[in-house]
């Protein structure tokens, strides 16, 4: 059970190019979501998704992509890479556990645009 | 006001004290708190999930819970250097899926 896995681990984008930041968790969860960490700041979340096909905004979700065509993927997409966009990424995925939701991280993606 | 707040840090403890984190929080319909530890570089980890007013034990970790006063609080007692990481506090709402995290703390252990 390898739990959430991220690729790449690292990346240096030039300002204006696009990729593609790739997740994946084996633990059969429906709910998946995508944060960014800024040095020294909590979590913020960009998107999140309930399901196969549903996917919905979350506090900061200018600048990105997601789409979720399986339970399994949940690719984020940069279209123009900004300075601003410049953090750590982390893929999350959590369950039910009866009276609350119990996240669980990825190991994260350290972007740099330059 | 924000959502979640954590005590300014970075905290530091000599070993083998006690080491503690306050987090509070703004909605009042809140029902579960998180604390998750986070080494520099690596991703949040899960530690203490509690739902219920009062404390919950694992281990060297304790976290309690005030719903009325809306603060949760993590004691690590015995601290020991590889506690030394940064603590992240989140909150959810009932049957909400999303948490709202606190900047986090940092913990120092000094041997």
């Amino acid at each position: 059970n390898a739990g959430v896995t991220q690729t790449p681990k690292f990346r240096i984008l030039k300002i204006g190019q696009s990729m593609t930041l790739q997740c994946t968790q084996d633990m059969n969860h429906n709910y998946m979501y995508w944060y960014r960490q800024d040095p020294g700041m909590g979590l913020k979340l960009i998107y999140y998704s309930v399901g196969a096909g549903i996917t919905d905004k979350g506090e900061v979700p200018n600048g990105y992509n997601v789409s979720r065509s399986t339970t399994e993927d949940f690719p984020l997409r940069l279209e123009l890479a900004a300075p601003s966009q410049t953090s750590v990424y982390f893929c999350a995925s959590s369950s039910y556990r009866g009276a609350y939701y119990e996240q669980y991280f990825g190991p994260g993606t350290r972007l740099t645009v330059t | 006001q924000k959502e979640v707040e954590q005590n300014s840090g970075p905290l530091s403890v000599p070993e083998g004290a006690i080491a503690s984190l306050n987090c509070t929080y703004s909605d009042r319909g809140s029902q579960s708190f998180f604390w998750y530890r986070q080494y520099s570089g690596k991703s949040p980890e899960l530690i203490m999930s509690i739902y219920s007013n009062g404390d919950k034990e694992d281990g060297r970790f304790t976290a309690q819970l005030n719903k009325a006063s809306q603060y949760v609080s993590l004691l690590i007692r015995d601290s020991q250097p590889s506690d030394s990481a940064t603590y992240l506090c989140a909150v959810n709402l009932a049957e909400d899926y999303k948490l709202s995290f606190g900047a986090g703390t940092t913990v120092t252990v000094r041997a």
